[in-house]
């Protein structure tokens, strides 16, 4: 079984509409949580980490749901400039788990 | 402003070539890896670093080693390239996990590397 599992999508929305990514991990012991965002041909970045409580950064909602082992990322109003590939990593340890990454793709 | 480099963005290198790849970071962080990335199959985890002098395999670190001198500093080193080495390489650092919060790790720009 994997460590984290993510939908790969391809997502397409139109501008202004709300999307949603969910993940999941196996591993019950895991401490840290993040969603990153990937451009074509660059290296991830930091979007946002993901709290216990759940925590929002502008149009950004992470979630975290320890007994069912899912974290989930909403983006509402989404705009052409959040087109890209975001990635849930997990850090139950030494190491840090990546999803494969799900792909976005806003559209005018 | 935290910073990770990588000594080269694109590199292309001959099947049996021995191959170097540097990676440094200005955050005085102890963590640093090094993972590959493919299409379909994300990012995999080559080999990483906890403290000068110490390594640990990640999960594909076969014809691969590292070599860490200096804190700043994660070399990624390929033996004798094989062409199943083409990818795109990225190098990351991190605080230690035992950290709460901010420990997330900080990623270079990567290098593209073509092995023919």
């Amino acid at each position: 079984r994997k460590e984290v599992e993510q939908d790969p999508g391809p997502f397409n929305v139109p501008e202004g509409a709300t999307v949603a990514f969910n993940c999941t991990y196996s591993n019950s012991a895991s401490q840290s949580f993040f969603w990153y965002r990937q451009d074509c041909r660059k290296e991830p970045k930091l979007l946002m980490s993901v709290y216990s409580s759940g925590n929002e950064d502008g149009r950004f909602t992470a979630q975290l749901n320890r007994a069912s082992q899912y974290i989930s990322l909403l983006i509402r109003d989404s705009k052409l400039s959040d087109s890209a590939t975001y990635l849930c990593v997990v850090n139950p340890g030494n190491q840090f788990y990546f999803g494969t990454g799900t792909s976005l793709t806003v559209i005018p | 402003d935290v910073k990770v480099t990588q000594s080269s963005r694109y590199l292309v290198k001959r099947t049996g070539e021995k191959v170097f790849l540097e990676c440094v970071q200005d955050m005085d962080h102890e963590n640093m890896f090094w993972y590959r990335q493919d299409p379909g199959l994300g990012l995999r985890l080559i080999y990483f670093s906890y403290d000068v002098k110490m390594k640990e395999k990640g999960d594909i670190p076969e014809g691969y080693s590292v070599s860490r001198e200096k804190k700043e500093r994660f070399s990624l080193i390929l033996e004798s390239a094989s062409t199943n080495q083409t990818s795109m390489y990225l190098c990351a650092s991190s605080l230690p996990t035992g950290v709460a919060v901010g420990n997330e790790q900080f990623f270079g720009p990567g290098t593209r590397l073509t092995v023919l």
